[in-house]
């Protein structure tokens, strides 16, 4: 049963434009939310967080919008760059969730290829 | 460069040996992790330590077995694996609270 969702399996985008990579949730709970970015053999590099009393939140070329009515929360990069080419994965935490503070929910991922 | 250190990076053992997976970060992070990766999907929690305590464990088998021994160190211990338990085992370190997890590059584990 999956608690937080990628729906988009990939997504190519040509480089400058922007890219949007979407993620939902199911859990009330939650009320942390973060972007991760992993390239090959590397582990999960932090992108940008969002907490649930935000529902933007800014950082250089990466923007995090949360919808909470939604349960939807959505990574946009302007410009893309082919350097961002990687897996994104969407986390979500909820620190009164059952008690499991840092349990740290992912989900199952979104390629994104940046073509030159 | 990652600033939380995993050790070895590759490990290939047998169902009958004993290792050690290894981890260490000097963020001043009170709150550290493990975590297991299959191939094509996320990450899933193993354990949590807060403040050099184990306070969460999701239900892993004995075979791995977690240790805190500072709050810089993070170790696991391998014991009788599965070939099923063959993975990416990732460490992580965070301030506890709503932080963000910051990642070591993982141990690629090859249970023969």
């Amino acid at each position: 049963d999956q608690q937080v969702k990628q729906n988009s399996p990939s997504l190519s985008v040509q480089e400058g434009r922007i890219s949007i990579l979407n993620c939902d949730y199911t859990n009330s709970m939650f009320d942390y939310f973060l972007w991760y970015k992993k390239y090959p053999a590397e582990g999960p590099t932090f992108l940008i967080s969002i907490s649930s009393i935000k529902d933007k939140n800014e950082d250089g070329r990466f923007t995090v919008f949360l919808n909470k009515s939604a349960k939807h929360l959505s990574l946009h990069i302007v410009p893309s760059q082919p350097g961002d080419s990687a897996v994104y994965f969407c986390a979500a935490q909820g620190t009164n969730y059952g008690g499991s503070q840092g349990n740290l929910i992912f989900g199952k991922g979104t390629k994104l290829s940046v073509k030159p | 460069d990652t600033e939380v250190t995993q050790t070895p990076k590759h490990l290939v053992m047998g169902m009958t040996n004993k290792k050690s997976l290894k981890c260490e970060q000097h963020m001043g992070h009170r709150a550290m992790y493990w975590y297991k990766q299959k191939a094509k999907k996320p990450p899933e929690l193993m354990f949590v330590y807060s403040y050099e305590k184990l306070s969460i464990n999701e239900s892993v088998p004995s075979r791995f077995s977690p240790e805190c021994p500072n709050s810089s160190l993070l170790n696991l211990h391998l014991h009788a694996l599965q070939p099923e338990d063959s993975a990416l085992y990732l460490c992580a370190s965070s301030p506890w609270g709503n932080q963000p997890q910051h990642f070591g590059d993982g141990t690629r584990l090859s249970i023969l």
